[in-house]
């Protein structure tokens, strides 16, 4: 299957920084990218969907100026979480689709991000 | 609104059968899938239905019916490593994907 590679594993961050999260499509173009958020115990929480070379769209209440989406190219995206507090701290994860709507999302490995 | 229940936890025993299920109401329907999440990693795909019926992969099989709005995954000869929690998740008339909670299935030897 298709590998979507997602950098950094897990991150420490004082609280007032910002934490950049990549993520790649390795072996195919990804013409849309989500982003998702997931608490412990509890389900994944889509926060964006960005289609390569357009805006990303927001879910309801999450913060589009705290959580920067840039989806540059077909083969990348990034999230980057500002001013970071430790309510933030979470695990993050991206998927890729390659273009077929219908077609299977692939994961990355997520990323454990721990403000402090 | 959108909707998707599972239970939140079964346990099972080594080398038995258990079946998952999962319910849905959502705004169109554009297939259903099945994903695996170990603790603290990202999701795995298992499987994705769009027609009735049951499609069988391994020692996993998926069943569908639209009509009832109802899936279920079944996991035969269950190992240790089966320990994990199970994700339904359907895509809905704008193709994006409504998640279930999750089932966390515990195998005790």
């Amino acid at each position: 299957g298709a590998v979507v590679s997602q950098h950094p594993s897990w991150v420490i961050c004082k609280s007032g920084t910002s934490v950049k999260i990549e993520c790649r499509s390795l072996d195919f173009q990804a013409t849309t990218m989500f982003w998702y958020r997931q608490f412990p115990k509890q389900s994944l929480m889509l926060m964006a969907t960005s289609n390569e070379g357009s805006k990303a769209t927001y879910e309801q209440g999450v913060e589009k100026d705290k959580f920067l989406i840039n989806h540059a190219s077909l083969t990348l995206s990034t999230l980057t979480v500002t001013s970071a507090h430790p309510e933030d701290s979470s695990f993050y994860i991206c998927s890729a689709r390659d273009g077929g709507r219908d077609t299977e999302a692939f994961f990355g490995q997520g990323t454990r991000l721990t403000v402090v | 609104g959108q909707n998707i229940d599972q239970p939140t936890e079964m346990t099972a025993t080594e080398g038995a059968i258990v079946q998952i299920n999962c319910t849905y109401q959502t705004s169109g329907f554009n297939g259903l899938f099945w994903y695996q999440q170990h603790a603290g990693e990202a999701p795995t795909f298992l499987s994705y239905n769009v027609l009735d019926g049951l499609e069988e992969k391994g020692r996993f099989s998926s069943f569908l019916s639209r009509s009832k709005g109802y899936s279920y995954l079944l996991l035969k000869e269950l190992q240790m490593k089966d320990s994990a929690s199970y994700l339904c998740a359907v895509m809905d008339s704008n193709y994006q994907l409504i998640w279930g909670a999750g089932t966390k299935l515990i195998i005790k030897p």
